[in-house]
């Protein structure tokens, strides 16, 4: 059964602080890591998809790294803003079936 | 960009009676419908997969007879709580997957709060 885990579980960061979170997996049966960045009330919104080992993404100030030999991925915010205030997910896929296995999530809270 | 129209955002119902979720992709078409259930303090689990035109595939330990998926068009899937009880209180997220685009694709609906009571 595939785990995913998310670190830290909340976050709660001053504006301008740059911030990021881990998403652990299992490195076996890998296929693609997904980011969502989701804000209450609203549908996730897919951030990055990535496959490669070594895959970095980027995203104005939202970047993400993938290491698939030791099984994670870092999400970083450069310079938080209060609208960067969401539950961060990642999921992972092993196949292309199209199932995801996500974590739970990390809450950032972004003080002006 | 693609949307997925989900709907009630929230619905509140006896024990006993069925809910039915509908989920709509407005500007694609979506050949896979996934669906996901998240308790409290836990991650999105997926409950079921369902391709247009033919019978939905259920995790382990989701009975399919009380969670009714349809996926008739490519366009609507609809998840039914048949007999709801207060366990099945929880919030339900469908997703839809774009199949005329690799990899990514995936778009999710804004979720259903379901309370019985």
């Amino acid at each position: 059964i595939l785990n995913v885990e998310q670190s830290p579980q909340s976050l709660h960061v001053q504006e301008g602080d740059s911030t990021n979170f881990t998403c652990s997996f299992p490195s076996s049966n890998f296929y693609a890591l997904h980011w969502y960045r989701w804000e209450t009330a609203k549908s996730p919104e897919a951030l990055f998809v990535m496959t490669l080992n070594g895959d970095e993404k980027k995203k104005g100030r939202i970047s993400a790294t993938l290491n698939t030999k030791e099984g994670y991925s870092y999400l970083y915010i450069k310079g938080s803003q209060p609208e960067d205030s969401a539950t961060y997910l990642c999921a992972l896929s092993s196949s292309n079936t199209g199932k995801l296995i996500f974590g739970q999530g990390t809450t950032l809270q972004v003080k002006p | 960009g693609a949307v997925v129209s989900q709907h009630p955002s929230r619905v509140i119902c006896k024990s006993g009676t069925s809910v039915k979720i509908e989920c709509r992709s407005l500007d694609f078409q979506a050949t896979t419908m996934f669906w996901y259930r998240q308790f409290p303090k836990q991650s999105l689990m997926l409950m079921a997969t369902s391709n247009e035109g033919s019978k939905a595939t259920y995790e382990q330990g989701v009975e399919k007879d009380k969670f009714l998926i349809n996926h008739a068009s490519l366009t609507l899937s609809t998840l039914t709580v048949t007999s709801a009880h207060p366990e099945d209180s929880s919030f339900y997220i469908c997703s839809a997957r774009d199949g005329t685009v690799p990899g990514d694709g995936y778009t999710f609906g804004s979720g259903t709060r379901l309370t019985v009571v």
